[in-house]
């Protein structure tokens, strides 16, 4: 089955720098990346994804790029607040029918005022 | 977004009863639903997909006369906890997915706490 390995696991950054989370997956047959924030004790929501089609996508301040024949894909937030501050997991689909989504490790991100 | 509810959000119960948590998909038809489990700390574990109307698939090492799963409904499915112990406790998640789109819509989770 899929393998995502994501970094790092904690960041800390000062608010209105920027933060990149990385991933790497394992099965080329993967064709969906999303990203989910998740807050303590409550449901990941999903903030950004992108497809195998598509090298980069862009939301207001977040970005997220795919490298499909290295097989990694990034987060990227710019002009960090405070309330970006959130466990951060990155996804892949893996192409099995039921669209199993297999989460990285996830990173835990602090944005300091 | 699609909304996906969940509950109970929290459930307290003693060793040896069983739990059941439900997961329900109010503006769209779930063809799949995914129950996860998450340790403090640590990411999603996958513990089986169900999908509406057949039995559902099981991750390695995930005891499903441990973890019992119903969809008998698109909008609709259950996870129960038989006989629980204090291992058990975790925070549990389910999500949804219609038969239209590829994004996952998460419950807002369930917090079993075993004594």
């Amino acid at each position: 089955g899929e393998n995502v390995e994501q970094h790092p696991s904690t960041l800390s950054v000062q608010e209105g720098d920027s933060a990149v989370i990385k991933c790497t997956y394992s099965d080329s047959a993967s064709n969906y990346f999303p990203w989910y924030k998740q807050e303590l004790g409550k449901r990941p929501q999903l903030i950004i994804d992108i497809r195998s089609n598509v090298g980069e996508k862009k939301d207001q301040r977040i970005a997220v790029t795919l490298n499909k024949t290295a097989k990694h894909f990034s987060l990227h937030i710019t002009e960090t607040q405070p309330e970006d501050s959130a466990v951060y997991f990155c996804a892949a689909s893996d192409q099995t029918g039921a669209n199993n989504l297999f989460f990285g490790t996830g990173t835990r991100l602090t944005v300091i005022p | 977004g699609a909304v996906v509810s969940q509950h109970p959000s929290r459930v307290i119960c003693k060793s040896g009863t069983s739990v059941k948590i439900e997961c329900r998909s109010l503006d769209f038809q779930a063809t799949t639903m995914f129950w996860y489990r998450q340790f403090p700390k640590q990411s999603l574990m996958l513990m089986a997909t169900s999908n509406e109307g057949s039995k559902a698939t099981y991750e390695q090492g995930v005891e499903k006369d441990k973890f019992l799963i119903n969809h008998a409904s698109l909008t609709l499915s259950t996870l129960t906890v038989t006989s629980a112990h204090p291992e058990d406790s975790s925070f549990y998640i389910c999500s949804a997915r219609s038969q239209f789109a590829e994004k996952l819509f998460f419950g807002s989770g369930t917090q079993l706490s075993v004594l």
